[in-house]
């Protein structure tokens, strides 16, 4: 089964740090994804885990822990333009080379001055 | 701009026509996906392809849908007899998987709005 948790709504301070939580559950589990989404804009691409620890890239750092089923995204620095929602998305994979990304429902961040 | 291209960006339509939307992938990509997604959602799987061949469909993916990928290049999505519940924000997302197929980042196109009357 498939079982994705994220916080529906987030609020932090221009300038502050902010960090998403993502808890979950797939079969064949082969890495995690983390995408921006904009207000009427496609997801776009932030960051991918497949082995434990944290991967830092600029004021974005994505952490994962396999054994826990346990992810979070962590953003520095914040600014007005990063409101938006964060799309927590494991890769299930089936066999071979066929799986593909299950998204949560994502977190709306909301960033005020 | 060489992205993920859709056509067209919105579509309104009336319930029980048939709807037909384009994607049209990085060029090198060889896997390409169709999404769902409705407000307040993340996007829901429905389809993929890895070049010509349809790999995968959610059951999600009823009779009305059918897509196609002939080439394996650009892929068309079809709604036959369109019913509101179909209203959603329809996004194409393209990929390069190789041989030992590891996990692909996958690249957004801009999606095609649906809305049925």
């Amino acid at each position: 089964g498939q079982n994705i948790d994220q916080p529906t709504e987030m609020t932090a301070t221009e300038g502050a740090i902010v960090q998403i939580n993502c808890t979950y559950q797939t079969s064949g589990f082969n890495g995690l994804f983390w995408y921006q989404q904009h207000a009427g804009e496609a997801p776009t691409f932030l960051s991918y885990n497949v082995l434990d620890g944290l991967e830092e890239k600029g004021r974005f750092s994505s952490f994962l822990s396999r054994s826990k089923g346990y992810s979070y995204l962590l953003l520095k620095e914040l600014q007005m333009k990063d409101s938006a929602s964060y799309l927590c998305a494991p890769y299930e994979n089936y066999g071979g080379s066929q799986g593909n990304l299950i998204f949560g429902k994502g977190t709306k961040l909301s960033v005020k001055p | 701009d060489t992205g993920v291209s859709q056509d067209p960006r919105h579509k309104i339509t009336k319930r029980g026509q048939n709807v037909t939307f384009r994607c049209d992938p990085i060029s090198e990509h060889n896997r390409l996906y169709w999404y769902r997604q409705t407000l307040g959602q993340g996007p829901e799987f429905l389809t993929y392809f890895q070049n010509e061949a349809q790999l995968e469909k959610s059951r999600l993916l009823s009779d009305r849908f059918s897509a196609e990928r002939p080439k394996g290049s650009f892929s068309t999505l079809e709604i036959q007899r369109t019913e509101q519940g179909d209203s959603a924000m329809y996004l194409c997302a393209s990929s390069l998987v190789g041989i030992a197929g590891v996990s692909d980042t996958q690249y957004f196109g801009p999606g095609t709005r649906l809305t049925v009357l």
